[in-house]
């Protein structure tokens, strides 16, 4: 199993543009996430997932959109970046609730808004 | 709301020496608490969790957790530290709600000396 996958691994975009961060997972989790980590900051939940076709907002989700068409997908879509959107994102999956909540993290997207 | 309190953004220890890395929450159901390791450049990796039972719970690399809920602390410790240990360290909090969302710590950075 490749576990919890996350694309692309690096961006450079300028303040402005748009991009769609994928991640994928193939442990059939009911539950996806995406987190932004800042320095000093800890992770921050930007949106979460609780099952195919449902989203939801995290702490801090002004700036993104999210969408979840297929169970094991989770996309996270930046409409027009701006610098202050510099960050490490990473995806998370887990199971139901009932499976003590452990979530699963890819290796994450550094993003750089210019 | 749940929150998380990671005393000591950087915490530096000899090899060999005793880890104490500190993590107070607060929660106003009973908490599921985690402590996740990443290592430069890389995902989150779980250590260890609580859930419930065992207050004392042990996890990988030789690390391990107590849950004292009159002191609402979850400290992380290993006996003695090896140069494989330095990474940064998030506790983590779940309020065990429908989503199973964290709530992390700002991190401490975990350096190790000879």
């Amino acid at each position: 199993n490749a576990g919890v996958t996350q694309t692309p691994k690096f961006r450079v975009l300028k303040t402005g543009q748009s991009m769609t961060l994928l991640c994928a997972q193939d442990m059939n989790h009911e539950y996806m996430y995406w987190y932004r980590q800042d320095p000093g900051m800890g992770l921050r939940l930007i949106h979460y997932s609780v099952g195919e076709g449902t989203t939801a907002k995290g702490e801090v989700p002004d700036g993104y959109n999210v969408s979840r068409l297929k169970k094991q997908n989770f996309l996270l879509g930046l409409e027009s970046a701006a610098p202050s959107q510099t960050s490490v994102y990473f995806c998370a999956s887990s199971y139901v609730l009932g499976q003590n909540n452990e979530q699963f993290f890819g290796p994450g997207t550094r993003l750089t808004v210019l | 709301a749940q929150s998380v309190t990671q005393l000591g953004s950087h915490v530096s220890v000899s090899e060999g020496a005793l880890v104490l890395l500190r993590c107070n929450y607060s929660s106003s159901v009973p908490p599921y608490l985690f402590w996740y390791v990443q290592y430069p450049n890389q995902g989150l990796q779980l250590l260890l969790k609580y859930t419930t039972g065992a207050t004392l719970v042990k996890g990988i690399n030789g690390f391990e957790a107590e849950f004292k809920k009159s002191e609402t602390s979850f400290h992380l410790t290993k006996p003695s530290a090896h140069m494989s240990d330095a990474a940064e360290y998030f506790c983590a909090v779940s309020d065990t709600g429908t989503a199973s969302k964290l709530t992390f710590g700002t991190g401490t950075r975990l350096q190790v000396t000879l």
